[in-house]
């Protein structure tokens, strides 16, 4: 079954420095997201993207953040000076087409923590 | 802003036994998606439903939306130990044009105990 694979799992980063988290959708997949949960709390969204550009953002996804898809098939979240509040699992997810009855597919998450 | 709530926040049964877990939004719902999550780990899709009545399954797992009400109930018959993880329910938004996500409650942690 196909399925969106995130790299890398795991990282611990010092606070300030960049990261960027890497995701490899569905290959036929148009609309790719990018959630976070912080420990304990709700799954929350951050950004949806379609057509090479942001569709939609939340309140969370400030100027430090970006999103990126650098070629075919990857999707990048980057946090460019990251905060001890940034610490969280990310998940990138990705979805076939705009229609409402289909199914948002999640990946395995990347564990980012800040110290 | 939709909010969903789920319920309960926390169950413990014992295996073999059935369950069912809740999840009431705040508006009308445009789909309901059911996942699975274990601790640290990716989301697991399990069902989503659009049409108010309607009713899905998936081995032990049965999903149904009441679009009246709002809500939306999984029921697992015969419960085992690889039912344990935390349940969420999620909330298809639309927000204009073809933009759509989800929202999601705050899960309902499910251990089995053998």
């Amino acid at each position: 079954e196909p399925e969106v694979t995130q790299t890398p799992s795991h990282q611990v980063t010092q606070m300030g420095q960049e990261v960027i988290l890497r995701c490899v959708p569905i290959s036929n997949h148009l609309y790719f997201y990018w959630y976070r949960q912080i420990l304990g709390q709700k799954v929350e969204f951050l950004v949806s993207f379609y057509n090479n550009e942001i569709s939609e953002k939340s309140e969370i996804f400030d100027d430090q953040f970006s999103v990126e898809r650098p070629d075919g098939s990857n999707f990048t979240l980057k946090i460019r000076s990251t905060k001890l509040e940034d610490s969280a699992m990310y998940f990138c997810a990705s979805r076939f087409t705009g229609t409402p009855g289909n199914t948002i597919y999640f990946g395995e998450g990347s564990w980012l923590t800040v110290v | 802003s939709q909010e969903l709530e789920q319920s309960p926040q926390s169950l413990i049964v014992q295996e073999g036994k059935n369950l069912t877990i809740n999840c009431t939004s705040s508006k009308t719902l445009y789909g309901l998606y059911w996942y699975k999550q274990k601790y640290g780990e990716g989301l697991i899709f399990l069902m989503m439903l659009q049409k108010g009545g309607e009713e899905k399954s998936h081995e032990k797992i049965t999903a149904k939306l009441d679009e009246k009400k709002q809500q939306s109930s999984l029921h697992i018959t015969a419960s085992q130990p690889s039912h344990a993880g935390i349940y969420l329910c999620g909330a298809g938004i639309r927000s204009g044009g073809s933009n759509y996500k989800l929202t999601f409650g705050k899960g309902t942690l499910l251990t089995v105990n053998p």
